[in-house]
């Protein structure tokens, strides 16, 4: 069964400032299958970033993904007020394959 | 526009049995693999069933399988998820989503079910 783990927890920053979202996988990401997504308060989900690196459409580049294997970044380049949220990592794999989402990191001010 | 909208929602009680839909616009339904995520109150993401373009493959989450069924329509664009047995611990708002190169891309706005005496 995959787990995936996200660090820190709580992330508190400032606007302006860089943001650094840790996704660590207990089996290795096949086919680049790793998303990011971000939610807000009372709101559905929404894609920020699919295959490891790939930004959604209408995805500001303030957002990038990187790693590989087991672990993965999602980077915030400089804090905008929007940007505060919750934000998960999911991966699709395994077998049977099963898609699975991280527990999530809160960047709050 | 390109969206979902989920339905069927409700507060029912322990045992009891319910029927989720989603209608697709905007967008080839048949065209992708469509998926049930649920987040309880203050909770994360889990998803819950998947179905594949036509129907023909279903696959889900060990803490639903057997209770819940998901399935479609094409010809409606609509996606189903019929909830059996219903225990507290699956209070949640549901959404829809379909999915594309293994990420959920396109979402609904939700629908809540509370499941309680």
């Amino acid at each position: 069964e995959i787990v995936l783990t996200q660090s820190p927890g709580t992330l508190s920053l400032s606007l302006g400032e860089r943001a650094t979202l840790s996704c660590r996988t207990s089996q290795s990401v096949t086919n680049n299958f790793l998303a990011w997504y971000q939610q807000k308060p009372d709101q559905a989900p929404r894609l920020l970033i699919y295959a490891i690196s790939r930004r959604a459409t209408g995805i500001s580049d303030r957002f990038s993904g990187s790693g590989s294997g087991t672990d993965f970044t999602l980077t915030i380049s400089s804090l905008e007020p929007e940007d505060f949220a919750v934000y998960y990592c999911q991966q699709y794999g395994g077998s049977p394959s099963r898609f699975i989402f991280g527990p999530g990191t809160k960047v709050d001010v | 526009e390109v969206q979902l909208v989920e339905s069927g929602g409700g507060l029912l009680q322990p045992g009891g049995s319910l029927r989720l839909s989603c209608v697709g616009s905007g967008f080839t339904f048949s065209g992708y693999w469509t998926h049930w995520v649920r987040q309880a109150p203050g909770k994360g993401l889990v998803w819950v069933s998947r179905i594949d373009n036509d129907g023909s493959s279903t696959t889900y989450a060990d803490s639903v399988k057997g209770r819940f069924t998901i399935s479609r329509d094409n010809a409606k664009s609509t996606l189903y998820l019929q909830m059996n047995s219903l225990r507290a611990e699956d209070t949640a708002v549901y959404y829809c989503a379909r999915s594309w190169e293994g990420a959920f891309d396109l979402w609904g706005q939700g629908t809540v079910v509370t499941v309680s005496s």
